[in-house]
């Protein structure tokens, strides 16, 4: 069935670096995506969301990207801290849909 | 604002008891939804309230597993009788209004000996 899915299961990143995370998706309909980010021990912390009617959205040293045309989401992490280290989850939903439909996670360790 | 709430945080009890996981949603939030999360199979939904009533419980593993919503700011997820194989940490989420955005709480991790 359609699914979210990473391309990198772990990513190893040097402290002040940027960080840039994907995630593919192939169910054309969807129409909302998010990144968590998730540290051990805790639960799943929105980062940063976008719908597809953008391809571009900035917050906090953070950046997300979507080109439906290869049905890509990206997470762009600026000046990577220690404190970035965690499992980063993409998640798209479909339009007429309440499911978050979730990607196995990037995990995502900064080097000092 | 406090996010939502999960007791216990940890629990540890013996194949065949009854667990019960709480959860108070974030004040206002209309939607509701238990996950579990583990290694093997990641975030799975296990079922979904919206306005205090069970739209899809089509996650739920199996009998063993009920969850109510008896009103807006508290949920339970009651396994009976618990097994080791539902060791995992479970979580809360929930949602407001038309928004898509749900907010997670800090989890429940459960382990059945």
């Amino acid at each position: 069935g359609e699914s979210v899915g990473l391309h990198l299961p772990t990513l190893s990143v040097q402290e002040g670096d940027n960080s840039i995370i994907n995630c593919a998706y192939s169910n054309s309909a969807s129409d909302y995506f998010i990144w968590y980010k998730q540290e051990s021990g805790k639960g799943p912390q929105f980062i940063i969301d976008i719908r597809s009617n953008m391809d571009k959205r900035q917050g906090q040293r953070v950046t997300v990207l979507l080109n439906k045309t290869v049905k890509h989401l990206s997470l762009q992490i600026a000046a990577t801290q220690p404190g970035d280290s965690a499992v980063y989850f993409c998640a798209e939903k479909g339009s007429n849909d309440y499911k978050l439909s979730f990607g196995a996670g990037t995990t995502v360790t900064v080097r000092a | 604002d406090a996010g939502v709430i999960q007791s216990p945080r940890h629990e540890v009890t013996e194949m065949g008891q009854e667990v019960t996981l709480r959860c108070k949603p974030i004040s206002g939030h209309n939607s509701l939804f238990w996950y579990r999360q583990t290694m093997m199979r990641g975030l799975e939904l296990l079922i979904y309230f919206n306005n205090n009533v069970p739209i899809d419980d089509s996650g739920m593993p199996e009998d063993r597993f009920s969850a109510k919503m008896p009103n807006a700011s508290f949920s339970t997820l009651k396994i009976q009788p618990s097994e080791p194989r539902d060791s995992a940490v479970y979580f809360c989420a929930s949602r407001g209004g038309s928004a898509d955005t749900q907010y997670f709480g800090p989890g429940t991790r459960l382990t059945v000996l």
